[in-house]
């Protein structure tokens, strides 16, 4: 059936780096592409998504890019703070039946001060 | 305060003994959802939802049923738990019956000995 692969499965960061976070999908019909970040004890909130239409969007500290021929995009985050600790998962909609929205295995992203 | 809302938050049930957990929402969407996670599994999509009365299945349908009979509720149904349903489980909701922006419960731990 259809995946997502991500990318790596954990990561450590000093304060103030980068992080980026990496994800494949096998639809390559699937054309809306979000990233929901989990804190300890809390449902997935959306941070920043992107359509198939567009190859990058900015929010701030955040952005996502996307590259539809290799069926791939990253989440990447800058000037990394402590409280950006969480776990990060991607997700990508397949176009059969419009409503099945397929997550990656999750990211646990770990920022020390 | 915008919000989808779980019940129970925890529930420990025996193996065959039906149980019902509940999710409402209070923002008009049509697109409701369920998940489960897993450790090492990540979100795994088991019904959705694109309107009241549309229920589809997503992933990992086995052992589940859900109803759809109006807008704000989307009950998930274990007829006949077992072990193998224990689980962290997450209800969504988003606006235009497509899972785009979808805010996500508390979530509902169940464990089923």
């Amino acid at each position: 059936g259809e995946n997502v692969e991500q990318h790596p499965s954990t990561l450590s960061v000093q304060e103030g780096d980068s992080a980026v976070i990496k994800c494949t999908y096998s639809d390559s019909a699937s054309n809306y592409f979000p990233w929901y970040k989990q804190e300890l004890g809390k449902g997935p909130q959306l941070i920043i998504d992107i359509r198939s239409n567009v190859g990058e969007k900015k929010d701030q500290r955040i952005a996502v890019t996307l590259n539809k021929t290799a069926k791939h995009f990253s989440l990447h985050i800058t000037e990394t703070q402590p409280e950006d600790s969480a776990v990060y998962f991607c997700a990508a909609l397949l176009v059969r039946g419009q409503g099945n929205l397929i997550f990656g295995k999750g990211t646990k992203l770990s920022v020390k001060p | 305060e915008a919000q989808v809302t779980q019940n129970p938050r925890y529930l420990i049930t025996v193996t065959g003994k039906k149980l019902t957990v509940t999710c409402s929402q209070n923002m008009n969407h049509e697109y409701m959802s369920w998940y489960r996670q897993d450790p090492g599994l990540g979100l795994r999509q088991i019904y959705y939802s694109m309107n009241v009365e549309v229920t589809d299945k997503g992933d990992v349908p086995e052992g589940y049923k859900v109803s759809r009979k109006e807008k704000r509720n989307f009950p998930l149904i274990l007829e006949s738990p077992s072990p193998n349903q224990t689980s962290l489980y997450f209800c969504a909701s988003s606006a235009g019956g497509v899972p785009t922006e979808a805010f996500f419960g508390q979530g509902t731990r169940l464990t089923v000995v």
